[in-house]
């Protein structure tokens, strides 16, 4: 079956411009995550949502990024005022459910480069 | 969260056996361990993940003693291809993974 996609594969920005990211998860899954990835580092937490709601956004890193998750299914990461620290990896990953021990699928990434 | 400590970087051949341990000291009672892989350019991938002796699947073994402040992960005969980023993560249910920088494994012929 299909995977977690992610849209675009790469994206280029002017520093101030507003952006968005998109996460389609694997059909079913209930539990979706987005993490940043920067060059030689892991990928780092940013938002967790259950269903429609974000259940965690504790890894936001301030209040220029906020993600949506209207119908419990595609999500969208948008970042405003990007800025050059912005640039990183970008990605999505879902799971069946955020209970249980489950196994994360993650997509490819965007990577975000903010000139 | 536990933290983990795992090597920075490993090299091997082909064909060898490797091993990567992997420290959590303060791992908590209803923690799992579980391992990632990362290919370039890619999103990391589950390899295998456990709570405590061993389990076998087809691509690795992962071994935790009983004190489970620790583990192994065992990719045997490992090829060209195995070439990746290989992270450990302690996690409990409901709460996002928490990476770290990983081990960086390097197969060579």
């Amino acid at each position: 079956g299909a995977g977690v996609s992610q849209t675009p594969s790469n994206k280029v920005t002017e520093k101030g411009k507003y952006v968005e990211l998109r996460c389609d998860p694997i059909s079913g899954h209930t539990a979706l995550y987005w993490y940043r990835q920067s060059l030689g580092q892991g990928p780092e937490f940013l938002i967790y949502f259950q269903g429609t709601g974000a259940a965690d956004d504790s890894g936001l890193p301030n209040d220029r990024f906020f993600a949506v998750r209207p119908e419990g299914s595609v999500s969208t990461l948008k970042i405003q005022r990007t800025e050059r620290g912005d640039s990183a990896v970008y990605l999505c990953a879902s799971s069946p459910s955020g209970t249980g021990h489950n196994e994360q699928f993650f997509g490819p990434g965007t990577r975000l480069t903010v000139l | 969260l536990a933290k983990t400590t795992q090597p920075i970087s490993m090299d091997s051949y082909e064909g060898q056996e490797v091993n990567i341990t992997c420290s959590h000291n303060n791992i908590a009672t209803n923690d799992y361990i579980t391992w990632y892989q990362q290919f370039p350019s890619q999103g990391p991938r589950f390899i295998i993940q456990g709570y405590k002796t061993k389990v076998t699947n087809e691509v690795a073994s992962l071994f935790i003693p009983a004190d489970r402040k620790s583990s192994t992960l065992s990719l045997p005969r490992v090829s060209l291809s195995d070439t990746a980023v290989y992270y450990c993560l302690v996690f409990n249910s409901g709460y996002a993974l928490n990476f770290g920088k990983g081990t960086s494994l390097l197969v060579t012929p």
